[in-house]
């Protein structure tokens, strides 16, 4: 079985500052990891991927992750923060179980201050 | 744009009745998931299916039921509906199925049960 905790429903930071939304996950096969965003009124879109190799995956706008088995932890970053940067990030898992599905976290609402 | 096209945008209906919920993938796709999303759920996998058969199958009542048509895209019934039903109702598509694809949400359907 495979499930996902995201630390912080609600993270806050001011613009320019660093962007840190944490993400732990459960597997019992080798995961495949991603990171979506969730702009207003609008479906998920992706922000990246890791499935193998380099553990620090670079993505669109700027975001950033990172695989950390011993931890099992798949934190996403950026070094500074954009007012476009408020939205709900998810953090969602996967694996070759049979049952291919998704499972998403349940989401940390990203806010930034002018 | 996803290419993921979902109808109708919202919808509005009583308890006890049956609505259906359309989705078109995106072109070349062969996998269709559905998703409900809610603020005390997240979001919940639904289901999956894969070339017109059923892959995956996950949190869905036995009240709901889908099907993927050969042409490909995929219908969401819902019936005997309840208040608890109203959530976004979110349609993504992946080009194979595969666990380490990217999907690709629509907009979702809005479902209000009154």
């Amino acid at each position: 079985a495979q499930s996902v905790t995201q630390l912080g429903s609600h993270v806050s930071v001011s613009e320019g500052a660093l962007v840190l939304l944490r993400c732990n996950y459960s597997s019992s096969v080798p995961p495949y990891l991603f990171w979506y965003v969730q702009y207003p009124n609008q479906g998920l879109q992706l922000l990246l991927k890791y499935t193998t190799g380099a553990t620090l995956v670079k993505g669109i706008n700027g975001f950033e992750a990172e695989f950390k088995k011993s931890e099992t932890s798949f934190h996403l970053t950026k070094p500074s923060a954009h007012m476009s940067d408020a939205a709900e990030y998810f953090c969602a898992v996967s694996g070759n179980t049979g049952g291919f599905k998704t499972i998403f976290g349940a989401g940390t609402r990203l806010f930034v201050k002018a | 744009d996803s290419g993921v096209t979902q109808t109708p945008k919202h919808l509005i209906t009583a308890t006890g009745q049956r609505v259906t919920l359309r989705c078109s993938p995106r072109s070349g796709d062969l996998s269709v998931y559905w998703y409900q999303q809610s603020l005390d759920q997240g979001l919940q996998f639904l289901i999956q299916y894969y070339n017109g058969e059923e892959r995956a199958k996950g949190n869905i009542l036995e009240r709901f039921s889908a099907q993927q048509f050969p042409d490909l895209h995929s219908e969401l019934n819902l019936s005997s509906l309840e208040l608890g039903d109203s959530a976004l109702y979110f349609c993504a598509s992946s080009r194979g199925g595969g666990s380490n694809e990217k999907l690709f949400f629509g907009s979702g359907t809005q479902l209000s049960v009154l």
